[in-house]
């Protein structure tokens, strides 16, 4: 069974970093497409990050030059360092495993399963 | 970055069949895939591809696409789908970059 638990979330003041982690369970982190995705308080859904299979990553332009995804293959985790936090950065985080299909004329991608989520909150 | 722009809230009253809308320039070339979201819920993938449901998905739930809007429909809506409902899709602004749509608020009356 597919399982992702995100962790890390917690209280930091404006300017100060946070590093998330989202364990998964049920299939390999580093053979898959993985992103964040992060939900402010009564608001939409916001992409955040991606890494590919092959180590490529890509930012959103809100977060990009101060938040880096990474993994490490032996625990399986994804992980989400956040720097130089803004107070519009609060919201809940949560990782996602994406697919991606090839077809004839081209390609498409989604993301099957999701974990619970983990709140961020940047407050003085 | 680019822009999915969906209506904030429909309503439809139950055992009928309720459209929501996704608009924008990369749906003209790429597929969108939906979500829906309970309060206090992680999102749920709904309808991905073409119109494609992962397993679990009632087949009430179909999509289509159409020029730059890409459309989720609900036929014959029950109770247990009132949630928000998200598309997604590539942004044009860059190959590997994604973005959600607005988001829509269904109500079932």
């Amino acid at each position: 069974e597919v399982q992702l638990v995100e962790s890390g979330g917690g209280l930091v003041q404006p300017g100060g970093s946070l590093r998330l982690s989202c364990a998964a369970s049920g299939f390999t982190v580093s053979s898959n497409y993985m992103s964040w995705v992060r939900q402010a308080p009564g608001k939409g859904l916001e992409w955040v990050s991606v890494i590919y299979s092959g180590g490529s990553t890509y930012y959103a332009d809100s977060v990009k030059g101060r938040f880096t995804i990474s993994r490490d293959n032996s625990k399986n985790t994804l992980y989400l360092q956040m720097n130089s936090l803004r107070a519009e950065d609060t919201a809940v985080y949560y990782c996602a495993r994406g697919r991606i299909v090839d077809y004839g004329s081209g390609s498409y991608a989604y993301f099957d399963y999701w974990g619970q989520g983990t709140l961020a909150t940047v407050s003085s | 970055s680019s822009e999915l722009t969906q209506d904030p809230a429909v309503s439809v009253a139950l055992g009928q069949t309720v459209r929501i809308t996704c608009q924008g320039d990369s749906l003209r070339s790429y597929y969108a895939s939906w979500y829906q979201q309970k309060p206090g819920q992680a999102p749920v993938l709904v309808i991905y591809g073409k119109n494609n449901r992962p397993s679990g998905i009632p087949d009430r739930f179909s999509g289509s696409s159409s020029g730059n809007t890409a459309s989720l429909t609900i036929t014959g809506a029950q109770a247990e789908d009132e949630a928000d409902y998200y598309c997604n899709s590539r942004d044009s602004s860059g190959d590997h970059l994604r973005v959600f749509g607005t988001g829509t608020k269904v109500t079932v009356l």
